[in-house]
């Protein structure tokens, strides 16, 4: 089985911290993205990456920023996090034999 | 801007009956178009999809209906179960942009029993 697991399920953060949420997934896969998922607004991308060191801005990419350095695990940073930051994060990655994306359990992230 | 329109936002239905979520996008470069359940505390996981090639697909008690020209498609969920109960997700993907999934809003379920 595909496991893409995120380093935490909660965190608690102050404004202006700089936070990084990490994802690890054991299958290989190229392809890896982090989505954003707000109550009434779904998932919304916020960046990804098809190979180590490349990334490329999804939609909502103000405030964030990522980095592969092992094509297994990729990394969201928030540079200094702010209260509308507070949300749940999920981390994926795509089988493109399959045409599936594969979730972690998400991380739901407070600043206060 | 939302390329993809997902209602409702919400549904209640009661055991056995059937449940049923729209979706509808712009880009008639779609060509896969995969629905995603979430239970609480979990990622998504994908359901079942479809290909704009065919009108209808079917899994189990689950069924996708697809109009290309009405640019819409739609989950059906017969026999409708409490454990059914979850967030769903459809979505909407180009094979160019591998893996870019282009999501709705999410409609949370639940089913009654």
């Amino acid at each position: 089985d595909v496991k893409v697991t995120q380093s935490s399920r909660y965190l608690v953060k102050r404004t202006g911290e700089k936070v990084f949420l990490e994802c690890v997934q054991d299958m290989d896969h190229e392809n890896m993205f982090w989505y954003r998922q707000d109550p009434g607004l779904g998932l919304r991308l916020i960046y990804f990456s098809y190979d180590v060191k490349m990334k490329e801005k999804g939609d909502i990419p103000e405030g964030y920023s990522v980095s592969r350095e092992k094509k297994e695990r990729f990394s969201l940073i928030l540079e200094s996090a702010s209260t509308n930051q507070t949300s749940m994060y999920l981390c994926a990655s795509w089988q493109a034999v399959n045409t599936e994306a594969f979730f972690g359990q998400g991380t739901r992230l407070t600043v206060v | 801007q939302q390329q993809v329109k997902q209602s409702p936002q919400s549904l209640i239905v009661q055991k056995g009956g059937i449940s049923i979520i729209n979706c509808a996008y712009e880009n008639t470069a779609f060509d896969y178009f995969p629905w995603y359940q979430q239970f609480p505390g979990k990622g998504p996981a994908l359901l079942i999809a479809i290909r704009p090639d065919v009108s209808e697909k079917k899994e189990g008690r689950f069924t996708i209906s697809f109009n290309k020209s009405a640019k819409q498609f739609s989950l059906h969920i017969m026999d409708s179960q409490p454990g059914d109960s979850a967030t769903y997700f459809c979505a909407a993907h180009r094979s160019s942009n591998t893996g870019k999934l282009i999501f709705g809003q999410g409609t949370t379920l639940q089913v009654k029993p």
